[in-house]
This record gives C-alpha cells, structure tokens and sequence, in this order.
C-alpha cells in the first residue's frame, strides 16, 4: 500500500531554515510528480510546490518562491523541501502527496497524502 | 494565484442532496479539466473525492459526483450521511503550471 511519512518538523526561528523529507513506499515513486501542501493551524489548504517525476521541472507558490527549493531522489524514493529565510506566516502542518498521474507534465490530483509534520516559526 | 472562491460553509439534513460551488477563472478553471475535490475530516490528512472534474477514486462513494460550467466546478453530495461531515476543498491546475485550492467549505449535516 501507498504510504508517505514526513519528518524534519520542528520549532525555527525566523530567518532561520529547515528541510523537510517525505519517504515513499508501495508504488514506484520515480514514475510520479510530488506535491507540498501545507495548512496554517485552522486555516485551509495552500499548495505549496509540485516536482516533476524525473526532477527537471519544479513549481512554487508565490508566497515561498525564492525561499524554498523541492527536490527528490529517486534513488532513495524520498521528497524534500529545503525551507529557508522563514516567517511566522510559514507556521503550517506541511503534508507531501503525491499526483495521480503518471509520467505526466501536469497536475492532476493528490492521490495520496502523507500525516504531515508540523513546522512552527516562532522567536 | 489567489484560493479558489468557495462558501464558507452548507448544511444539510440527512438524506437530502447538497452542492457546494468553486469559483475560479479563465486561468485555472476555465481553462483545464484538472479539478480535483477533497474531504478533510479534523486533525485528518485531506481524502481525494473527485478528479478531472467527474471522476470517483475507488472506494469513493458514489454518492458523491462533480461537476464543471465555465469558471465554476462543483460538488453534489446525495443521499447526505452523518460521515460527510468534514471540510471540503476544491483544486485546479492553473495557467502557469501551478496548482491552487478553494478556500474550504465546511458541511454539516443537521
């Protein structure tokens, strides 16, 4: 079964950094884009980055462009979101999931979700 | 890349049918067939309902279904059920190979 578990979560403060990686299991993970999505503690859903399955094409949000950088490594099947210069307003549960589509250059849908870790920017 | 327009919140009594709207533009839902929806149960990862518009994941009720005219897509539950209870998000690829969700409609069912 398709599973995505998160870490690297924790309390920064701001201007400070923190990598985030998502490893993935039960499908072929290099066959797949991957996406961050993150939400504020009682707010919605705010989409965050999507890599292509091979790495050549990354997208970012305008609110983190500049800030944040997602990689993958296909060879250790794992998902990663460099954060750095953060802010408060970067204060989230930041889930990674992956697209429904395979080999495809657009985003179709999250399939599959991740449990999230919770990053918190606070002095 | 502003959230998708959706209501802050529907209601339903069990049984009956509701629809929650998501209200985009030229540059994201007017102009692919990318729509995804979501249901988020509390302290819960969000569940895809429905993608590319009208089309039910497996083991998605098919209570649920979706739908899409111009800018705007929508979510019909029937049959509402006490379980349908939670947060629902809409989604669209956009214009500029990003993707944007819906600022989230809460369903309670009366």
């Amino acid at each position: 079964q398709v599973q995505l578990v998160e870490s690297g979560g924790g309390v920064v403060q701001p201007g400070g950094s923190l990598r985030l990686s998502c490893a993935a299991s039960g499908f072929t993970f290099s066959n797949y884009g991957m996406h961050w999505v993150r939400q504020a503690p009682g707010k919605g859903l705010e989409w965050v980055a999507f890599i292509h399955f091979d790495g050549s094409n990354k997208y970012y949000a305008d609110s983190v462009k500049g800030r944040f950088t997602i990689s993958r490594d296909n060879s250790k099947n794992t998902l990663y979101l460099q954060m750095n210069s953060l802010r408060a307003g970067d204060t989230a549960v930041y889930y990674c999931a992956k697209d429904r589509s395979a080999y495809s250059w657009v985003i179709s849908a999250n399939d599959y979700w991740g449990q999230g870790t919770l990053v918190t920017v606070s002095s | 890349q502003s959230a998708l327009t959706q209501p802050a919140s529907v209601s339903g009594s069990p049984g009956q049918s509701i629809t929650i709207s998501c209200t985009g533009t030229s540059s994201d839902i007017g102009n692919y067939n990318y729509v995804s929806w979501y249901q988020q149960h509390p302290g819960k990862a969000p569940k895809l309902m429905i993608y590319e518009v009208t089309n039910r994941p497996s083991g998605v009720s098919i209570r649920f279904s979706g739908s899409k005219s111009g800018n705007t897509a929508s979510l019909t539950i029937s049959g509402l059920q006490a379980e349908d209870e939670a947060d629902y998000y809409c989604s669209s690829y956009t214009t500029t190979s990003t993707g944007v969700f819906g600022t989230g409609t809460k369903v309670t069912v009366l």
